[in-house]
């Protein structure tokens, strides 16, 4: 059973400063994807990587595929209270039909 | 230009009643997966139809839980004889062709329906 560990589960900080968002596992995937949900709405599709090494860029969040494809991270730069939300990693193993999603990662910007 | 609905928003049953929860995916879209998610958690996979193909129900949790999707469009999620461990938000997701074919597709997600088993 292919499984993704997020961390960390919960972060609170304030406005302005930088963070990172890890997605972590043993097994190997053919992509992985972030997604971000707000309250009582659905997750939306960030990014999708594909390539080990791969970095992706969006505004002032950056995303990276491991080498090996087996972990990725988020990385927020000047956080805005905008950027609160549930974020969550899901993978596609060699193979698979569908996603492994994290447990997620929910992230709070305080003003 | 809908994205992916769900209905109803919010069910509040009592244990042991069943439940019927519905999704419209965008149209053109041939995958369509369920999942379920507790209180602010990681989503759980549940079902997954594409196309014409036999669906994969390897998600389901038990056999109290069932789900079709009729003429390619619709789906409805059934949940016999629900419990109060089946609380959670059932979400709906749809994409053109499925992870079967395409490990970069985007999904869409409904808002999803939050149930409450009393």
């Amino acid at each position: 059973t292919q499984l993704l560990e997020q961390s960390p589960q919960f972060l609170s900080i304030q406005e302005g400063e930088n963070l990172t968002v890890y997605c972590n596992s043993s097994s190997v995937f053919s992509s992985l994807q972030w997604y971000r949900q707000e309250p009582g709405e659905g997750p939306v599709l960030l990014v999708t990587v594909v390539t080990g090494g791969e970095v992706k860029k969006l505004k002032r969040l950056t995303f990276q595929f491991g080498d090996a494809r087996k972990d990725s991270s988020l990385h927020i730069t000047a956080a805005q209270t905008g950027d609160t939300g549930l974020y969550l990693c899901a993978g596609a193993g060699q193979g698979a039909q569908k996603l492994v999603f994290g447990q997620g990662t929910r992230l709070t910007i305080n003003p | 230009g809908a994205g992916v609905s769900q209905s109803p928003s919010n069910k509040v049953t009592e244990k042991g009643k069943d439940v019927e929860l519905r999704c419209d995916p965008i149209s053109g879209h041939t995958a369509l997966y369920w999942y379920r998610q507790s209180l602010g958690q990681g989503l759980e996979f549940l079902i997954y139809f594409q196309g014409n193909s036999a669906p994969d129900k390897s998600g389901l949790p038990s056999d109290r839980f069932s789900a079709e999707r009729t003429g390619g469009s619709v789906s409805t999620l059934t949940i016999q004889r629900t419990q109060q461990e089946d609380s959670a938000v059932y979400l709906c997701a749809s994409s053109f062709l499925g992870f079967r074919f395409s490990h970069q597709e985007t999904q869409y997600f409904g808002p999803g329906t939050r149930l409450l088993v009393l």
